[in-house]
């Protein structure tokens, strides 16, 4: 079984503030998601990261996959109130047919 | 991307008794997926359902009590058969994007039982 291990599953930061959130696996992904996920809402692909050591920038948020491929993180920084929500990690699967395993998620919440 | 709406949004349910759920995609996918998310858990993957063959279960999920039926690319449903309190949960459907290893979301189905 695959697992991926997500921290910190609880953050609660003020404005401003820098965070980062990590997602470790024993398991190598052929890639891996991140997720960011509203009250009432599903899932929100953010960024899906391929190669190892590959680095994503999407405004304020940094994604990274480890050399490795069986790692990666999330950092925020300059974190704003708009940044509070359940993030997920998932890595990707393909044995046959393709498969996401999610981390246990991150709620965030950002304090004005 | 692809646009998915799910039915119902939200519903409470009596102990016992079923409820099916209905995900419709605008535009044609093979892969359709399952999952369901339990209050403050992550998300935990039911079932990958395929356009014209039997759904794949993963373990601890069982045909018997969600049924799942794909009739076409563009549509599925889930059952939650005999109902328990324990089954109040977010369920979504999920769907693999057209030519790519993303996956998207639905809005959820968040299910009550009393």
């Amino acid at each position: 079984t695959q697992l991926l291990e997500q921290s910190p599953q609880f953050l609660s930061i003020q404005e401003g503030e820098n965070l980062t959130v990590y997602c470790n696996s024993s398991s190598v992904f052929s890639s891996l998601q991140w997720y960011r996920q509203e009250p009432g809402e599903g899932p929100v692909l953010l960024v899906t990261v391929v190669t190892g050591g590959e680095v994503k920038k999407l405004k304020r948020l940094t994604f990274q996959f480890g050399d490795a491929r069986k790692d990666s993180s999330l950092h925020i920084t300059a974190a704003q109130p708009g940044d509070t929500g359940l993030y997920l990690c998932a890595g990707v699967i393909v044995q046959g047919a393709q498969k996401l395993v999610f981390g246990q998620g991150t709620r965030l919440t950002i304090n004005p | 991307s692809a646009v998915i709406s799910q039915k119902p949004s939200r519903d409470i349910c009596q102990r016992g008794t079923s409820l099916t759920i209905q995900c419709q995609v605008d535009s044609q996918v093979t892969m359709m997926f399952w999952y369901r998310q339990q209050p403050g858990q992550s998300l935990t993957l039911i079932a990958t359902a395929n356009q014209g063959s039997e759904a794949t279960y993963e373990s601890g999920f069982v045909i018997d009590k969600f049924p799942i039926s794909r009739p076409n690319l563009t549509f599925s449903t889930l059952t939650v058969s005999n109902m328990s309190p324990e089954d109040s949960s977010i369920y979504l459907c999920s769907v693999l994007g057209p030519g790519s290893y993303e996956q998207y979301f639905g809005p959820g189905t968040r299910l009550t039982v009393t």
